[in-house]
């Protein structure tokens, strides 16, 4: 069975500085993996997903993550954080497999200081 | 498309009233989440639905959970009888596919308070 960890429960970055999010997951093949944002009192919402081909995916809101196998690793970027992003992030993977959930990570908390 | 849809919003209830969340999936999506979040335990699937038919419940905290999909575009989510621990956000997810080419698309959830 797949796993996700999500390293860090809490980051805090100013304003306009770079951003990125730790994920690291446990799967014996080439996982599908995906990262959600969730504003509060909000649902999560899809931010970019990785299947195959170029391992650096692009994902709304100015996000992206690259996907490197060696280091089983999923971590998510962004060149100029602002504050509109303040909000918790998950990671999640799957197996490919039909009827394979996905797992998720266990969310960072995303803070930004003016 | 709307996207999923959840009801109530909030709900807040005394202990031992019954409870029922509501959630309308993505027209077309053949696959159904019901998830809770709670500060301690994180974001939990509960149980899933693929076109229709339960096949996953081992999420159920216990029998006073239960959850029914009478059609393709309806789910409800039950407890009775509630408790204080059963305070949660519950979320709603659809999908094409149990991983959802585009991933699972959630509802806003339901804010669940037990007194």
């Amino acid at each position: 069975a797949q796993s996700v960890t999500q390293p860090d429960i809490h980051i805090t970055v100013s304003e306009g500085a770079s951003l990125e999010l730790r994920c690291n997951y446990s799967y014996g093949a080439t996982p599908y993996l995906f990262w959600y944002v969730q504003s509060p009192g909000q649902g999560l919402q899809l931010l970019l997903k990785y299947f195959s081909g170029d391992t650096l995916v692009q994902g709304i809101k100015g996000f992206e993550a690259e996907f490197k196998r060696s280091q089983s690793s999923f971590n998510l970027r962004k060149p100029s954080v602002h504050w509109s992003d303040a909000a918790e992030y998950f990671c999640a993977v799957g197996a490919g497999n039909a009827g394979n959930m996905l797992t998720f990570g266990g969310g960072t908390r995303l803070m930004v200081k003016p | 498309d709307a996207g999923v849809i959840q009801s109530p919003r909030h709900e807040v209830t005394e202990m031992g009233q019954e409870v029922t969340l509501r959630c309308k999936p993505i027209s077309g999506h053949d696959y159904l989440f019901w998830y809770r979040q709670t500060m301690m335990r994180g974001l939990e699937l509960l149980i899933y639905f693929n076109n229709n038919v339960p096949i996953d419940d081992s999420g159920m905290p216990e029998d006073r959970f239960s959850a029914k999909m009478p059609n393709a575009s309806f789910s409800t989510l039950k407890i009775q009888p509630s408790e204080p621990r059963d305070s949660a956000v519950y979320f709603c997810a659809s999908s094409l596919g149990s991983q959802g080419n585009y991933g699972y698309t959630f509802g806003s959830g339901t804010r669940l308070t037990v007194v």
